[in-house]
């Protein structure tokens, strides 16, 4: 079955510009996560939904970065006035509903120049 | 405290030799769960195995094995019989249930390298 899916796959931007990265889940999973990798570092959380609940958001590092998911699906994260430090790959993530194993989609690179 | 720790930055092994990639973690939650992920540089994160805290038998899947040691809080992965495919990064993560919510934690990840 398909995977996890996000686009752009590469996306280049002048500070300053907002961006839009989307990902769409594997289908039927009700948790959804986003990450962030910077170079040669581990991942960090950005925000979590889990169905109809309010999303965590407690990852997010400013409040330029923001993330919706419509219909408990489809999610776009989104970054406001990007900055060079913004840079980084983005990852999403899926989880069926009983499970904590966690399914990636293959990233989108931003690089804010 | 890192919750994750992952002391290897970088670890070689030659082909049809086993590796072992360490890994420890820190939590007070009596409920977790430690997940091994692979990374090649094409850059998509493949699950490769889980252990839960309550799981009495070590996790394995295929090549892969987790020598879990609950009293020292370790998790390590265990690479039978090393492939050239298997040359990746290997991140170590803990999910905990803080607050009802399950997310994962990472470690800074083990560059693994296999050589012929």
């Amino acid at each position: 079955g398909a995977g996890v899916s996000q686009s752009p796959s590469n996306k280049v931007t002048e500070k300053g510009k907002d961006v839009e990265l989307r990902c769409d889940p594997i289908s039927g999973h009700t948790a959804l996560y986003w990450y962030r990798q910077s170079l040669g570092q581990g991942l960090e959380f950005l925000i979590y939904f889990q169905g109809n609940s309010a999303p965590d958001k407690s990852g997010l590092p400013s409040d330029r970065f923001s993330a919706e998911r419509t219909g408990g699906s489809v999610s776009t994260l989104t970054i406001q006035r990007t900055q060079q430090e913004d840079s980084a790959v983005y990852l999403c993530a899926s989880s069926p509903g009983g499970s904590d194993t966690q399914y990636f989609g293959p990233g989108t690179r931003l690089t804010v120049l | 405290a890192q919750k994750i720790t992952q002391t290897q930055p970088g670890m070689f092994v030659q082909e049809k030799e086993a590796v072992t990639l360490d890994c420890t973690y820190d939590t007070s939650d009596p409920s977790y769960g430690l997940f091994w992920y692979k990374q090649p540089s094409s850059g998509e994160m493949i699950f490769l195995i889980y252990q839960g805290s309550y799981d009495q038998q070590n996790a394995t899947e295929g090549r892969y094995s987790l020598n879990f040691q609950k009293a020292r809080k370790s998790a390590n992965l265990v690479i039978s019989a090393s492939q050239l495919g298997d040359s990746a990064m290997y991140f170590c993560a803990m999910r905990e249930r803080d607050s009802g919510y399950s997310t994962l934690t990472f470690g800074k990840g083990t560059m693994l390298l296999v050589s012929p």
